[in-house]
Protein backbone atom coordinates (compact mmCIF):
# COMPACT_ATOMS: atom_id res chain seq x y z
CA UNK A 1 0.00 0.00 0.00
CA UNK A 2 0.87 3.81 -0.59
CA UNK A 3 1.57 5.79 2.16
CA UNK A 4 2.73 9.06 3.67
CA UNK A 5 5.86 8.81 5.32
CA UNK A 6 6.72 11.14 8.09
CA UNK A 7 9.81 12.01 9.77
CA UNK A 8 10.86 12.29 12.97
CA UNK A 9 7.71 10.38 14.30
CA UNK A 10 8.66 11.72 17.62
CA UNK A 11 11.09 15.35 18.74
CA UNK A 12 11.62 16.40 21.94
CA UNK A 13 13.51 19.94 21.84
CA UNK A 14 14.06 22.78 24.32
CA UNK A 15 12.03 25.90 23.83
CA UNK A 16 13.29 28.89 21.41
CA UNK A 17 15.21 25.67 19.12
CA UNK A 18 14.47 25.11 15.12
CA UNK A 19 12.50 22.22 14.85
CA UNK A 20 11.72 20.95 10.77
CA UNK A 21 9.47 18.37 10.49
CA UNK A 22 9.52 16.26 7.00
CA UNK A 23 7.21 14.62 4.76
CA UNK A 24 7.32 11.76 1.76
CA UNK A 25 4.14 12.45 0.17
CA UNK A 26 2.44 9.65 -2.10
CA UNK A 27 3.67 9.42 -5.60
CA UNK A 28 1.79 10.49 -7.95
CA UNK A 29 -0.39 13.06 -5.95
CA UNK A 30 -0.33 16.82 -6.29
CA UNK A 31 -1.52 18.04 -3.21
CA UNK A 32 -0.08 17.98 0.26
CA UNK A 33 -1.21 19.41 3.65
CA UNK A 34 -0.40 19.93 6.73
CA UNK A 35 -2.28 19.40 9.58
CA UNK A 36 -1.89 19.97 13.55
CA UNK A 37 -3.98 18.31 15.63
CA UNK A 38 -4.04 18.87 20.00
CA UNK A 39 -6.89 17.99 21.94
CA UNK A 40 -8.51 21.28 22.73
CA UNK A 41 -8.68 22.57 18.84
CA UNK A 42 -8.74 19.10 16.75
CA UNK A 43 -7.23 19.25 13.21
CA UNK A 44 -5.93 22.57 12.20
CA UNK A 45 -4.97 23.15 8.59
CA UNK A 46 -1.82 25.15 8.66
CA UNK A 47 -1.23 24.95 4.64
CA UNK A 48 -1.10 23.24 1.54
CA UNK A 49 0.31 22.56 -1.22
CA UNK A 50 -1.25 22.13 -5.33
CA UNK A 51 2.32 20.59 -7.72
CA UNK A 52 4.53 22.05 -4.99
CA UNK A 53 3.34 26.00 -5.02
CA UNK A 54 1.70 27.22 -2.02
CA UNK A 55 -2.40 27.93 -2.25
CA UNK A 56 -3.25 28.77 1.47
CA UNK A 57 -1.14 28.99 4.72
CA UNK A 58 -2.95 31.23 6.57
CA UNK A 59 -3.75 29.17 8.87
CA UNK A 60 0.37 29.29 9.98
CA UNK A 61 1.84 31.91 12.46
CA UNK A 62 3.68 34.10 10.21
CA UNK A 63 6.09 34.84 12.38
CA UNK A 64 7.74 31.26 13.24
CA UNK A 65 6.09 29.14 11.22
CA UNK A 66 7.41 27.78 7.06
CA UNK A 67 6.40 25.47 4.97
CA UNK A 68 7.84 24.47 1.55
CA UNK A 69 7.81 21.46 -1.39
CA UNK A 70 11.58 22.00 -2.47
CA UNK A 71 10.42 18.79 -4.64
CA UNK A 72 7.51 16.59 -5.75
CA UNK A 73 8.99 13.79 -2.92
CA UNK A 74 9.58 16.61 -0.09
CA UNK A 75 7.43 18.80 2.20
CA UNK A 76 8.88 20.23 5.00
CA UNK A 77 7.30 22.51 7.83
CA UNK A 78 9.93 24.24 9.78
CA UNK A 79 9.75 25.94 13.27
CA UNK A 80 11.73 28.84 14.06
CA UNK A 81 12.07 29.30 17.43
CA UNK A 82 9.55 26.83 18.74
CA UNK A 83 7.42 27.43 21.83
CA UNK A 84 5.49 25.04 24.19
CA UNK A 85 2.80 25.75 22.24
CA UNK A 86 3.74 24.42 19.51
CA UNK A 87 3.63 20.94 21.44
CA UNK A 88 1.29 18.94 19.51
CA UNK A 89 0.94 16.04 16.42
CA UNK A 90 1.56 17.35 13.10
CA UNK A 91 0.48 15.32 9.87
CA UNK A 92 1.19 15.59 6.54
CA UNK A 93 -1.38 13.80 4.38
CA UNK A 94 -1.43 14.10 0.17
CA UNK A 95 -3.97 13.01 -2.60
CA UNK A 96 -4.49 13.86 -6.19
CA UNK A 97 -6.86 16.63 -7.49
CA UNK A 98 -8.70 16.63 -9.30
CA UNK A 99 -9.88 13.24 -7.83
CA UNK A 100 -9.84 10.02 -9.26
CA UNK A 101 -12.43 7.03 -7.53
CA UNK A 102 -12.51 7.08 -4.04
CA UNK A 103 -11.56 10.52 -3.62
CA UNK A 104 -9.39 11.03 -0.16
CA UNK A 105 -6.18 12.32 0.96
CA UNK A 106 -4.07 10.02 2.86
CA UNK A 107 -2.48 11.34 5.90
CA UNK A 108 0.70 10.11 7.45
CA UNK A 109 1.09 8.91 10.99
CA UNK A 110 2.28 12.17 12.71
CA UNK A 111 5.32 13.84 14.56
CA UNK A 112 4.88 14.37 18.08
CA UNK A 113 6.57 17.53 18.94
CA UNK A 114 7.05 17.90 22.60
CA UNK A 115 8.59 21.73 23.12
CA UNK A 116 9.82 21.42 26.90
CA UNK B 1 -20.01 29.64 7.15
CA UNK B 2 -16.75 27.47 7.06
CA UNK B 3 -17.62 25.17 10.28
CA UNK B 4 -18.24 21.47 10.51
CA UNK B 5 -20.37 20.97 13.92
CA UNK B 6 -19.85 17.09 15.48
CA UNK B 7 -21.19 15.82 18.34
CA UNK B 8 -20.99 13.98 20.47
CA UNK B 9 -17.85 14.84 21.84
CA UNK B 10 -17.19 10.92 23.47
CA UNK B 11 -19.69 8.18 23.32
CA UNK B 12 -19.44 4.83 25.17
CA UNK B 13 -21.55 1.95 23.67
CA UNK B 14 -21.80 -1.72 24.20
CA UNK B 15 -20.35 -4.04 22.09
CA UNK B 16 -23.16 -5.21 19.87
CA UNK B 17 -24.81 -1.67 19.96
CA UNK B 18 -25.39 1.34 16.98
CA UNK B 19 -22.91 3.92 17.42
CA UNK B 20 -24.37 7.53 16.39
CA UNK B 21 -22.29 10.09 15.81
CA UNK B 22 -24.11 13.30 14.18
CA UNK B 23 -22.61 16.76 12.14
CA UNK B 24 -23.78 19.40 10.54
CA UNK B 25 -22.98 22.11 8.09
CA UNK B 26 -23.62 26.12 7.19
CA UNK B 27 -21.91 26.20 4.00
CA UNK B 28 -24.58 24.70 1.16
CA UNK B 29 -21.47 24.48 -1.69
CA UNK B 30 -20.01 21.85 0.45
CA UNK B 31 -20.54 18.91 -1.85
CA UNK B 32 -18.12 15.90 -0.33
CA UNK B 33 -18.71 14.65 3.22
CA UNK B 34 -15.99 11.83 4.11
CA UNK B 35 -15.42 10.10 7.59
CA UNK B 36 -12.03 9.48 9.12
CA UNK B 37 -11.07 7.24 11.68
CA UNK B 38 -8.24 7.62 14.20
CA UNK B 39 -6.59 5.30 16.25
CA UNK B 40 -4.17 6.27 19.13
CA UNK B 41 -0.61 6.92 17.64
CA UNK B 42 -2.01 6.75 14.07
CA UNK B 43 -3.29 9.24 10.94
CA UNK B 44 -6.62 9.60 10.46
CA UNK B 45 -7.79 6.94 7.77
CA UNK B 46 -10.54 7.22 5.42
CA UNK B 47 -13.19 5.42 6.61
CA UNK B 48 -16.38 6.11 4.12
CA UNK B 49 -17.74 8.97 2.37
CA UNK B 50 -21.11 10.11 0.55
CA UNK B 51 -21.74 12.99 -2.26
CA UNK B 52 -25.36 14.71 -1.58
CA UNK B 53 -27.21 12.90 -4.70
CA UNK B 54 -27.45 10.12 -2.30
CA UNK B 55 -29.25 9.87 1.00
CA UNK B 56 -27.65 7.10 2.48
CA UNK B 57 -24.37 5.20 1.67
CA UNK B 58 -23.59 1.83 3.41
CA UNK B 59 -20.20 0.00 3.83
CA UNK B 60 -19.81 -3.03 6.04
CA UNK B 61 -21.40 -2.12 9.03
CA UNK B 62 -20.55 1.48 8.61
CA UNK B 63 -23.79 3.93 7.39
CA UNK B 64 -23.82 7.13 6.41
CA UNK B 65 -27.23 9.07 6.35
CA UNK B 66 -27.04 12.54 4.40
CA UNK B 67 -29.49 14.87 4.88
CA UNK B 68 -29.45 17.92 2.46
CA UNK B 69 -32.23 20.43 3.59
CA UNK B 70 -31.10 20.29 7.16
CA UNK B 71 -27.27 20.13 6.17
CA UNK B 72 -26.86 17.02 8.65
CA UNK B 73 -25.20 14.08 8.08
CA UNK B 74 -24.29 10.97 10.10
CA UNK B 75 -22.48 7.74 10.80
CA UNK B 76 -23.78 5.27 12.26
CA UNK B 77 -22.04 1.95 13.20
CA UNK B 78 -23.92 -0.54 13.55
CA UNK B 79 -23.00 -4.43 15.74
CA UNK B 80 -20.40 -2.43 17.46
CA UNK B 81 -17.22 -3.92 18.39
CA UNK B 82 -14.65 -3.18 20.80
CA UNK B 83 -11.98 -2.47 17.69
CA UNK B 84 -14.31 0.20 16.59
CA UNK B 85 -13.15 2.31 19.74
CA UNK B 86 -11.49 4.83 17.96
CA UNK B 87 -11.72 9.14 17.56
CA UNK B 88 -13.98 9.41 14.49
CA UNK B 89 -13.72 13.10 12.34
CA UNK B 90 -16.46 13.95 10.13
CA UNK B 91 -15.89 16.50 7.28
CA UNK B 92 -17.22 18.57 4.37
CA UNK B 93 -15.26 19.49 1.09
CA UNK B 94 -16.16 21.53 -1.93
CA UNK B 95 -15.34 19.35 -5.28
CA UNK B 96 -14.04 22.07 -7.27
CA UNK B 97 -11.28 24.86 -6.00
CA UNK B 98 -9.17 24.44 -3.34
CA UNK B 99 -10.72 20.85 -2.63
CA UNK B 100 -9.64 21.48 1.50
CA UNK B 101 -11.07 19.68 4.03
CA UNK B 102 -13.09 21.30 6.87
CA UNK B 103 -12.88 18.83 9.71
CA UNK B 104 -15.40 18.37 12.59
CA UNK B 105 -14.01 18.40 16.28
CA UNK B 106 -13.85 14.56 16.62
CA UNK B 107 -15.54 11.84 18.46
CA UNK B 108 -14.40 9.67 20.48
CA UNK B 109 -15.68 6.10 20.97
CA UNK B 110 -15.21 3.50 23.23
CA UNK B 111 -17.07 0.25 22.71
CA UNK B 112 -16.93 -1.59 25.62
CA UNK B 113 -16.79 -5.54 25.61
Amino acid sequence: DARVTQTPRHKVTEMGQEVTMRCQPILGHNTVFWYRQTMMQGLELLAYFRNRAPLDDSGMPKDRFSAEMPDATLATLKIQPSEPRDSAVYFCASGLVPPKEGYGYTFGSGTRLTVV
Amino acid sequence: QQQVKQSPQSLIVQKGGISIINCAYENTAFDYFPWYQQFPGKGPALLIAIRPDVSEKKEGRFTISFNKSAKQFSLHIMDSQPGDSATYFCAASRTSGTYKYIFGTGTRLKVLA
